[in-house]
């Protein structure tokens, strides 16, 4: 298994430049979800899916999009690309049973540094 | 706002030695998870304890849960220079989707 992959691993925006982060996971997993995380701020929750067809904002989700169409991909969209979005950017994928209460392990993928200028 | 604080932000220990984390959460949980992430790597699942464990252990690694505190421990004992890394709590909420991070320990072991 590949685990959680994550592509581009480095990628320089400018300014109102839109891009799409891929994230993709090879064990099924119905969870998926995607943090930035920047110096001192630890990781902080973008968006977040519980299936196909269903997602979610985090706790910061402005200047983000995002779909799921398969289990398997959970791709991220910045629409319109600021300096504020200069982060890392991790996507992860869980099992996801009824009453979830986050008692899943978190599989994480390697991440995308993105620099906006 | 993070739900979780670690404790210290940064800590430098000798090889060998004992190293100790902590972390504070604000609001009642399901549970805690541990994860370690390796410079410019993803994060790694270390250790889950549940709200209604006091204790747990893997390999070298002692987790510890005070409820009424809303605090947990992460203890690393002998350790060694590949332990250098940051390491994050987690927490877990009843029907909330989602997990909460903390902001890190960043532990050097020195050789």
């Amino acid at each position: 298994n590949a685990g959680v992959t994550q592509t581009p691993k480095f990628q320089v925006l400018k300014t109102g430049q839109s891009m799409t982060l891929q994230c993709a996971q090879d064990m099924n997993h119905e969870y998926m979800s995607w943090y930035r995380q920047d110096p001192g701020m630890g990781l902080r929750l973008i968006h977040y899916s519980v299936g196909a067809g269903i997602t979610d904002q985090g706790e910061v989700p402005n200047g983000y999009n995002v779909s799921r169409s398969t289990t398997e991909d959970f791709p991220l969209r910045l629409l319109s690309a600021a300096p504020s979005q200069t982060s890392v950017y991790f996507c992860a994928s869980s099992y996801f049973g009824a009453g979830f209460d986050g008692s899943y392990e978190q599989y994480f993928g390697p991440g995308t540094r993105l620099t906006v200028t | 706002s993070q739900q979780g604080e670690e404790d210290p932000q940064a800590l430098s220990i000798q090889e060998g030695e004992n190293a100790t984390m902590n972390c504070s959460y604000k609001t009642s949980i399901n549970n805690l998870q541990w994860y370690r992430q390796n410079s410019g790597r993803g994060l790694v699942h270390l250790i889950l304890i549940r709200s209604n464990e006091r204790e747990k252990h893997s390999g070298r690694l002692r987790v510890t849960l005070d409820t009424s505190k809303k605090s947990s421990s992460l203890l690393i004992t002998a350790s060694r220079a590949a332990d250098t890394a940051s390491y994050f709590c987690a927490t877990g909420f009843q029907g909330a989707q989602k997990l909460v991070f903390g902001q890190g320990t960043r532990l050097t072991i020195n050789p």
